[in-house]
């Protein structure tokens, strides 16, 4: 039972460039969400997705688009990458809002 | 505006020996409260959750107490072990039509031998 898998988990990327984070989890759950995880700061939630074929903006949502392909999959898109979205990034699922969120072990990205 | 604070930022215990975390918060509409545990380089697991009625919940070693009134909840450790050296993070969730949630800045444990 994999639970939460992100892809990939390493990357690095020049100022202007995209690239598309993806997630995917096995657990049928209805909601999935993106966070990023900076020093000092708690987790900040970019995007969720409540049920399929739904997506809301979170707290931090520029600079970043999302797509739920299907119950499965939720990926987030960075359109023109800036060093400012240089984080360690956290796709979570959930049967639900109020039960807990299972995690990624997180994507870690560096824009130089 | 809706704020988690914890403390201590960082603890180093021997192993063997019992710590509590402290987590304050002021969040409304206030739904519960999460505690999750971070290992370095993985993602936030989660320890327990609490509703507003509920004053203690434990699992295993982990006990968490809530005291919705002063907006207070400690995460006590008994027996610590090494694994037990991560980040605690508190977690309120924000009772609205989709629960939202507000995380703190974690604490960082450090379990010696």
């Amino acid at each position: 039972n994999a639970g939460v898998t992100q892809t990939p988990k390493f990357q690095v990327l020049k100022t202007g460039q995209s690239m598309t984070l993806q997630c995917a989890q096995d657990m049928n759950h209805n909601s999935m969400y993106w966070y990023r995880q900076d020093p000092g700061m708690g987790l900040r939630l970019i995007y969720y997705s409540a049920s399929e074929g739904t997506t809301d903006k979170g707290e931090v949502p520029n600079g970043y688009n999302v797509s739920r392909l299907n119950k499965r999959e939720f990926s987030l898109r960075l359109e023109s990458a800036a060093p400012s979205q240089t984080s360690v990034y956290f796709c979570a699922s959930s049967p639900d809002s109020v039960q807990p969120q299972h995690f990624g072990d997180g994507t870690r990205l560096s824009i130089l | 505006k809706n704020q988690v604070e914890q403390s201590p930022q960082s603890l180093i215990i021997l192993e063997g020996k019992n710590c509590t975390l402290q987590c304050n918060y002021t969040v409304s509409p206030f739904s519960n409260l999460r505690w999750y545990k971070q290992d370095t380089g993985r993602g936030p697991v989660s320890l327990t959750i609490m509703t507003f009625s509920e004053n203690t919940k434990s699992n295993g070693r982990y006990t968490a107490t809530l005291d919705a009134d002063t907006k207070q909840s400690s995460l006590h450790i008994t027996a610590s072990q090494l694994s037990d050296s991560a980040s605690y993070i508190c977690v309120v969730s924000l009772n609205t039509g989709f629960q939202k949630l507000v995380f703190g800045t974690g604490t960082r444990l450090l379990v010696s031998p």
